[in-house]
């Protein structure tokens, strides 16, 4: 079964401080994501990425970014953390070439609960 | 653009009691359409998913969704619901060439 593996999932990070949000899949995935999951909300599309070093923009990538050095690996970046960004952040990987906009099942990780003070 | 509405923000239950978890979304063509979910303290997981073919699709834990294109609606059902199937559950729609996106979620008390 494919496992998607966020490395933290709990973290207390200050206003101000650079955040990294590390992302491991092992099932050779060519599309993954990050989410932002908040109460009423739902889920929302921060950044993707189809492919090693490509990257696009999803709903609210604003404040964020991320990094696509090898395929299994996916990095979400809170230059500058602050605490309207916190929240659930959930990774997810999906196995063909379609990007986001694959119709294929989605595999997300156990997510990571961000507290920015 | 497309958006996705999830009326229910929480549903309780008793077990055995049938469930319908309403879905709505506005995209004028053709869809992909989904339901997660996410029981406590688990990860997001594919409950079922429609593409094309009958529009009553059944997924795991005997739950199903029929999609009314008419209407815009995949609204997910369970004719007997047990303790276990509480969880929040999200719908998500994508259209061609488009994102996945996903509604606001309904959480689902069941009281045993």
């Amino acid at each position: 079964d494919v496992k998607v593996t966020q490395s933290s999932r709990y973290l207390v990070k200050r206003t101000g401080e650079k955040v990294f949000l590390e992302c491991v899949q092992d099932m050779d995935h060519e599309n993954m994501f990050w989410y932002r999951q908040d109460p009423g909300l739902g889920l929302r599309l921060i950044y993707f990425s189809y492919d090693v070093k490509m990257k696009e923009k999803g709903d609210i990538p604003e404040g964020y970014s991320v990094s696509r050095e090898k395929k299994e690996r996916f990095s979400l970046i809170l230059e500058s953390a602050s605490t309207n960004q916190t929240s659930m952040y959930l990774c997810a990987s999906s196995l063909g070439h379609g990007g986001a906009t694959t119709n294929e099942k989605l595999f997300f990780g156990s997510g990571t609960q961000l507290s920015v003070l | 653009a497309q958006s996705v509405s999830q009326h229910n923000h929480h549903v309780i239950l008793s077990e055995a009691a049938s469930l319908e978890l309403g879905c709505n979304y506005s995209y004028g063509g053709t869809v992909n359409l989904f339901w997660y979910v996410q029981y406590p303290g688990q990860h997001l997981q594919l409950l079922l998913k429609y593409f094309s073919g009958d529009p009553l699709v059944k997924g795991i834990k005997g739950f199903e969704a029929e999609f009314i294109k008419s209407k815009f609606s995949f609204n997910l059902r369970k004719p007997s619901v047990q303790w276990s199937d509480t969880a929040e559950y999200f719908c998500a729609v994508n259209a061609r060439a488009s994102k996945i996106i996903f509604g606001s979620g309904t959480r689902l008390s069941i009281r045993p």
